[in-house]
């Protein structure tokens, strides 16, 4: 079955450091999405990519959708102490309405 | 505009007896719905996924079961809680393209 994984699995950056989260798939997405879990919370919904090599902006955040449309990655530029919390890919390869979530990477910034 | 109901909040249920989690969406017709387990420091695990009334797709073979009565609400059940159903427990919706809106969450403990 389809599978996301995701990398690193935690990250501890310094305060004004970058920060990456990588997501790939087994098989050709859809759409990817990405999504933010603040400690004690629940997912809330970043973006959605859906072209080929798109690439979108949410401030210090760059969203990319790979060419092939099976990698994805999250790019925060010069973290900040709210930026903490859990960052997940999701996908959907079949169509269905299935939305498969990567693990996660749990990121800490320290002041 | 949408909102997602997810009760209850927190939820200790001795091993053996049953469950009962409800989610309840307002304000979108025929959504997909969601059950999603996240064991404490994990990722998000698909349970079930339905995209009407009386379809469910399972995912994962185990004590649980879901049901979809009514086109907003969707029900994640068991009739005998084992230990390892602890977790976080997650219902969300999303239209097409999937985007999925996640509702505060119920935390089970199975003691």
């Amino acid at each position: 079955g389809q599978q996301v994984m995701q990398i690193p699995q935690y990250q501890h950056v310094q305060e004004g450091e970058d920060f990456t989260t990588y997501c790939n798939s087994s098989t050709t997405l859809s759409n990817i999405q990405w999504y933010k879990q603040r400690p004690g919370g629940h997912p809330v919904f970043l973006i959605q990519l859906v072209k080929s090599g798109e690439v979108k902006k949410q401030k210090r955040l760059t969203f990319q959708f790979g060419e092939a449309k099976k990698n994805s990655s999250l790019h925060i530029t010069a973290t900040q102490t709210t930026d903490v919390g859990t960052y997940f890919c999701a996908g959907d390869s079949g169509g269905y309405n299935k939305l498969i979530f990567g693990a996660g990477t749990r990121l800490a910034v320290h002041p | 505009s949408q909102t997602i109901h997810q009760w209850p909040a927190t939820l200790v249920q001795p091993v053996g007896s049953p469950l009962s989690l409800e989610c309840t969406v307002e304000g979108t017709s025929n959504p997909n719905l969601y059950w999603y387990r996240q064991a404490a420091g994990r990722g998000l695990q698909l349970l079930f996924y339905s995209v009407g009334i009386g379809q469910i797709s399972s995912e994962v073979p185990q004590n649980l079961s879901a049901s979809r009565p009514q086109d907003r609400q969707f029900i994640l059940s068991s009739k005998k809680l084992l230990l390892s159903d602890s977790g976080f427990y997650l219902c969300a919706w999303s239209v097409s393209p999937p985007k999925a809106f996640f509702g505060q969450g119920t935390r089970l403990t199975v003691v």
